[in-house]
């Protein structure tokens, strides 16, 4: 039963485009979602992330957003950069039911086309 | 500001061996996690710790793993009796308990097991 989804296996944005990607979960006692990035042979690292009591959260040119009635957040990456060339996995945990293990989808592998 | 270190980043080993890893979490974090990826995949949940406290466990921690944080500090993951589907990229991440229900677990590089 895989609770976080992520449907687009690959996606490839040109360089200073917006890359836009998607994530749904099925489960309505998240309520924390984060955003994590992978290189080959490192360990995912942390991007963004955003509360259930938020539907946008900011950072430079990243930005998630939450639609709760519809269980989908998306990350926005604006001006995507060659750089920006990874795996992205959308994680989420439901802390407020006692548990603090995230549940990861199977990842985006974004390619950034110079 | 040093993140969180795994030790050691590759093991080999035959099936049936016995394989321990290291995780130093990041110094001021008092939570621990153990995630496991294989190709393909999200990494996947296998146990965490509070402080030297095991708080939960998946059942994908079989009999043969084990995991420690004896002094709330560092952690051990042990597999006794390695197979071959347990070849995986094992991930540890750390967390500073905010209180918030809203911690960000960030994670080490981790170590990639093969059980030939």
């Amino acid at each position: 039963d895989q609770q976080v989804k992520q449907n687009s296996p690959s996606l490839s944005v040109q360089e200073g485009r917006i890359s836009i990607l998607n994530c749904d979960y099925t489960n309505s006692m998240f309520d924390y979602f984060l955003w994590y990035k992978k290189y080959p042979a490192e360990g995912p690292t942390f991007l963004i992330s955003i509360s259930s009591i938020k539907d946008k959260n900011e950072d430079g040119r990243f930005t998630v957003f939450l639609n709760k009635s519809a269980k989908h957040l998306s990350l926005h990456i604006v001006p995507s950069q060659p750089g920006d060339s990874a795996v992205y996995f959308c994680a989420a945990s439901a802390s407020t039911s006692g548990t603090y293990k995230y549940i990861f989808g199977t990842g985006t592998r974004l390619k950034v086309l110079a | 500001d040093t993140g969180v270190s795994q030790d050691p980043r590759h093991k080999i080993t035959k099936r049936g061996q016995n394989v321990t890893f290291r995780c130093d979490p990041i110094s001021e974090h008092n939570r621990l996690y153990w995630y496991r990826q294989t190709l393909g995949q999200g990494p996947e949940f296998l146990t965490y710790f509070q402080n030297e406290a095991q708080l939960e466990k998946s059942r994908l921690l079989s009999d043969r793993f084990s995991a420690e944080r004896p002094k709330g500090s560092f952690s051990t993951l042990e597999i006794q009796r390695t197979e071959q589907g347990d070849s995986a990229m094992y991930l540890c991440a750390s967390s500073l308990a905010s209180g918030a229900n809203t911690d960000t677990q960030y994670f080490g590089p981790g170590t990639r097991l093969t059980v030939l």
